[in-house]
């Protein structure tokens, strides 16, 4: 079935650091792609979405490029803040039965230190 | 807008204890997930509704778990009786329609089953 595999966390950095959170996917036909943030005491929140290939999703500093050839979707800060320490969710959608189902990886734990 | 409601926010019961969960959506989002996330893992889905019916409960233990959305609005999640493998956050999310991406989801009910 359809799947999402994430790098395994914590990611650790200091602020202004580059990150970037792997993500690939294995699916049948054409997924929608996005990565979701789960702040600490909070529900999970779209962060961004791709829903075709090449598409480069982007918000608040952060972007991710769905590329079919190598069925991922990285995602990616130039510069990152304390702010931003949270929970990161890539995820799918799986079409069956009808409906669209959204599969989540594991989450990618990212800790920003001053 | 209001956003997704849940409570109770926090439970903890004894093994074969039955609990439930409850979820208000916002306003008029006719589609209503529920979700097991398990620590160290990406949700998983439980069951959907479309309207007050239910469209996919393949992934829900229906010996000990059930669920209704009566009216079409709000939603509850039984649990009887537990064990303590279902200790989890239990998340409930709302779409505007099943075939629409974006989900936005409640803070979660964290279960401690001991």
């Amino acid at each position: 079935g359809d799947s999402v595999t994430q790098m395994e966390g914590p990611v650790t950095l200091s602020e202004e650091a580059f990150l970037t959170i792997n993500c690939t996917y294995t699916a049948t036909g054409y997924p929608s792609l996005f990565w979701y943030v789960q702040y600490p005491g909070e529900g999970l929140q779209l962060l961004l979405k791709a829903t075709k290939a090449d598409d480069k999703g982007s918000n608040k500093g952060f972007e991710a490029t769905y590329r079919k050839e190598t069925t991922s979707f990285h995602l990616e800060k130039g510069s990152v803040q304390v702010s931003d320490s949270a929970v990161y969710f890539c995820a799918l959608t799986s079409f069956s039965g009808g409906y669209n189902k959204l599969i989540f990886g594991a989450g990618t734990r990212l800790a920003v230190h001053p | 807008e209001a956003g997704v409601a849940q409570s109770p926010r926090y439970k903890i019961i004894e093994k074969r204890q039955s609990v439930a969960f409850w979820c208000n959506p916002i306003s008029g989002h006719a589609t209503l997930y529920w979700y097991q996330q398990i620590l160290g893992q990406g949700p998983k889905l439980l069951i959907q509704f479309q309207n007050n019916g239910v469209v996919d409960d393949s992934q829900l233990p229906k010996d000990r778990f059930s669920a209704e959305r009566l009216k079409g609005v709000d939603s509850t999640l039984k649990i009887q009786p537990a064990k303590l493998e279902d200790s989890a956050v239990y998340l409930c999310a709302s779409s505007l329609s099943p075939d629409y991406y974006e989900q936005y989801f409640g803070p979660g009910t964290r279960l401690t089953v001991t």
